[in-house]
């Protein structure tokens, strides 16, 4: 069954440092997804890219993000100067071509990141 | 207060039993859906519910929506070990992102 990979699966990084989390979304997908996790609390949303644009993106979104898909096969999320707070699990989702806007989002297992 | 808020936070039955949680939201919706989380996981999709549908089965999985009340239900019958974890209700319009609730946390005692 096909599924949406992340690497690494769990990376420690030094406050300041720029990190790159990678995803392989599903092959026919067309919308993809960064979403995080702080450790206890809810799933939030980050970004959406859609026709190799962002389409929307929340207030944590902010210039030390981005995001970018190299290929026809990789998405990724950069965090140009990691901040303490930035530690937290960020899951990729991929989701298949709009129909009645009413499909599915599948998640990677996510990557755990944790800044010291 | 959030978009898509669940309750119980945290809900503890015996195998066999039946499992409810519920989720409240705020705004217009396009569809909802329910995921599971094992602990340190990813989010595993359960079900879909449109906005036109009141109800919908998968397997052991039951899952309503009343738009009126702007809530829905999820109902896992006999419950099993392996349903131990987080269930999230997360809400969509029109095919954009999902806006998540805080989850429930359930754990089934064998």
């Amino acid at each position: 069954e096909p599924e949406v990979t992340q690497t690494p699966s769990h990376q420690v990084t030094q406050m300041g440092q720029e990190v790159i989390l990678r995803c392989v979304p599903i092959s026919n997908h067309l919308y993809f997804y960064w979403y995080r996790q702080i450790l206890g609390q809810k799933v939030e949303f980050l970004v959406s890219f859609y026709n190799n644009e962002i389409s929307e993106k929340s207030e944590i979104f902010d210039d030390q993000f981005s995001v970018e898909r190299p290929d026809g096969s990789n998405f990724t999320l950069k965090i140009r100067s990691t901040k303490l707070e930035d530690s937290a699990m960020y899951f990729c989702a991929s989701r298949a071509p709009y129909r009645d806007g009413n499909t599915e989002a599948f998640f990677g297992q996510g990557t755990r990141l944790t800044v010291v | 207060s959030q978009q898509g808020e669940e309750d119980p936070q945290a809900l503890s039955i015996q195998e066999g039993e039946n499992a409810t949680m519920n989720c409240s939201y705020k705004t217009s919706i396009n569809n909802l859906q329910w995921y599971r989380q094992n602990s340190g996981r990813g989010l595993v999709h359960l079900i879909l519910i449109r906005s036109n549908e009141r109800e919908k089965h998968s397997g052991r999985l039951r899952v309503t929506l009343d738009t009126s009340k702007k809530s829905s239900s999820l109902l896992i019958t006999a419950s099993r070990a392996a349903d131990t974890a987080s269930y999230f209700c997360a809400t969509a319009l029109y095919g954009n992102k999902l806006v998540f609730g805080a989850g429930t946390i359930l754990r089934v005692k064998s």
